[in-house]
């Protein structure tokens, strides 16, 4: 078990451009997370899958935002025509179940938008 | 509106100081309260959690924590700090969403503790 991995971990893109985040969760976990941490704060939540189904987005996933969790496997997080807004850590994050296991964090890819 | 709120966004102790640092909480009902450490560059590592039972719930690394539902709070503590444990801490509580047993964290702003030698 290697964890949740995610990829890349840094990410320098130009604003108008088109990116996309992988995150791999640790095998047996049917729930996926995503967040967003930018500085001096705490991560705050932004999608949330059950097995495929994308069960929850918060009003921070704006329509320029999307993601999949196909076969309900690993998932992607894109975020198109990106905005300097958008620079930020975004974290994945798996579990096994619901509010009372641990939800196991990636080190997060890190976005920055010029 | 459901919340955690660390008051504390720095902190500076000795090393070998006691440590301790606030959260409170504001949900309908009592929440799955937690709190992480993240060292720079890295993600997020669970110290210790709180479902029910004990007040007092022992976390890796020598933390504690206290629940005291009467001042919403989940107080982290460690008697003797470390210059390893230099980070910023997390308050988190899961509170759910979408129905059914599916939950979200919420986390406080965080509390950057740096400790001097």
């Amino acid at each position: 078990d290697t964890g949740v991995s995610q990829d890349p971990r840094h990410k320098i893109t130009k604003r108008g451009q088109n990116v996309t985040f992988r995150c791999d969760p640790i095998s047996e976990h049917n729930r996926l997370y995503w967040y967003r941490q930018t500085l001096g704060q705490g991560p705050e939540f932004l999608t949330y899958f059950q097995n495929e189904a994308q069960l929850e987005k918060s009003r921070l996933l704006s329509d320029r935002f999307s993601a999949e969790r196909p076969k309900g496997s690993f998932s992607t997080l894109e975020i198109q025509r990106t905005e300097q807004g958008d620079s930020a850590m975004y974290l994945c994050a798996s579990s096994l179940g619901g509010a009372s296991t641990e939800a196991f964090f990636g080190q997060g890819t890190r976005l920055t938008v010029v | 509106a459901q919340s955690v709120t660390q008051p504390d966004i720095h902190i500076t102790v000795s090393e070998g100081a006691s440590l301790e640092l606030r959260c409170n909480y504001s949900y309908g009902a009592t929440p799955y309260l937690f709190w992480y450490v993240q060292s720079p560059g890295q993600g997020l590592q669970l110290l210790l959690k709180y479902f029910s039972g004990d007040t007092l719930v022992q976390g890796i690394k020598g933390f504690e924590a206290e629940f005291k539902r009467s001042q919403s709070s989940f107080n982290l503590r460690k008697p003797s700090v470390h210059w390893s444990d230099a980070a910023e801490y997390f308050c988190a509580a899961a509170m759910r969403i979408s129905g059914g047993s599916n939950y979200k964290l919420t986390f406080g702003k965080g509390t950057l503790l740096t400790v001097n030698p």
